[in-house]
């Protein structure tokens, strides 16, 4: 199983500032099947990033993922108020997945 | 659009099984990789189980021999058969489009 670990497990930053989350694979992920979700209090996930750079259909290209093997990167370039939630990373790149602890992203 | 339905959720007893279902519209299950995710009350994302479109299943360890996942195609729905639950299995279960899409959860408590 790959475990995936991600840094730091709180970031307080204040609007209009850059966001940089790590995730840090124990073993290479496949093909770079690393996704990322951001999750707000009381809903579902939604997909941000698939194949560890390409954004899925809607999101902001403020939003941008990056990395290869095992060490990934999402940055967020301008942080904007909606922003403010948990990032998990996923690897999918097996029969077995799985998900980072997350990052929450608070306002300072 | 893509819209993913599960249903099935409740209180349940220790030791006693529950079937989840997730209704899909917008795509086909039969040709898509599908999932189940769950996130017990305060914690991080747990993925479960994958069914693959070529029929292939496979799951985390924490459930496997306890959780099946099967899919209906002619119903366009994804199920998870869940037996011998646990206090720990208390959560709310998800199920996904591969990464891309995602339901909005059916709680499941497991408590006497």
């Amino acid at each position: 199983e790959i475990v995936l670990t991600q840094s730091p497990g709180t970031l307080s930053l204040s609007p209009g500032e850059r966001a940089t989350l790590s995730c840090r694979a124990s073993q290479s992920v496949n093909n770079n099947y690393l996704a990322w979700c951001q999750q707000k209090p009381g809903q579902a996930p939604r997909l941000l990033i698939y194949g560890a750079s390409s954004r899925a259909t809607g999101i902001p290209d403020r939003f941008s993922g990056s990395g290869s093997e095992t060490d990934f990167t999402l940055t967020i370039s301008r942080l904007e108020p909606e922003d403010f939630a948990v990032y998990y990373c996923q690897q999918y790149g097996g029969s077995s997945w799985t998900f980072g602890q997350g990052t929450k992203v608070e306002i300072k | 659009e893509v819209q993913l339905v599960e249903s099935g959720g409740g209180l349940i007893q220790p030791g006693g099984s529950l079937r989840l279902a997730c209704a899909a519209s917008g795509f086909t299950v039969s040709s898509n990789y599908m999932s189940w995710v769950r996130q017990a009350p305060g914690k991080g994302l747990e993925w479960l189980s994958l069914s693959y479109s070529g029929g292939g299943t496979y799951y985390a360890d924490s459930v496997k021999g306890r959780f099946t996942i099967s899919r209906d195609n002619s119903k366009n729905t994804l199920y998870l058969q869940m037996d011998s639950l646990r206090a720990e299995d208390t959560a709310v279960y998800y199920c996904t489009r591969g990464v891309l899409n995602w339901g909005q959860g059916t709680l499941v408590t497991v408590s006497s």
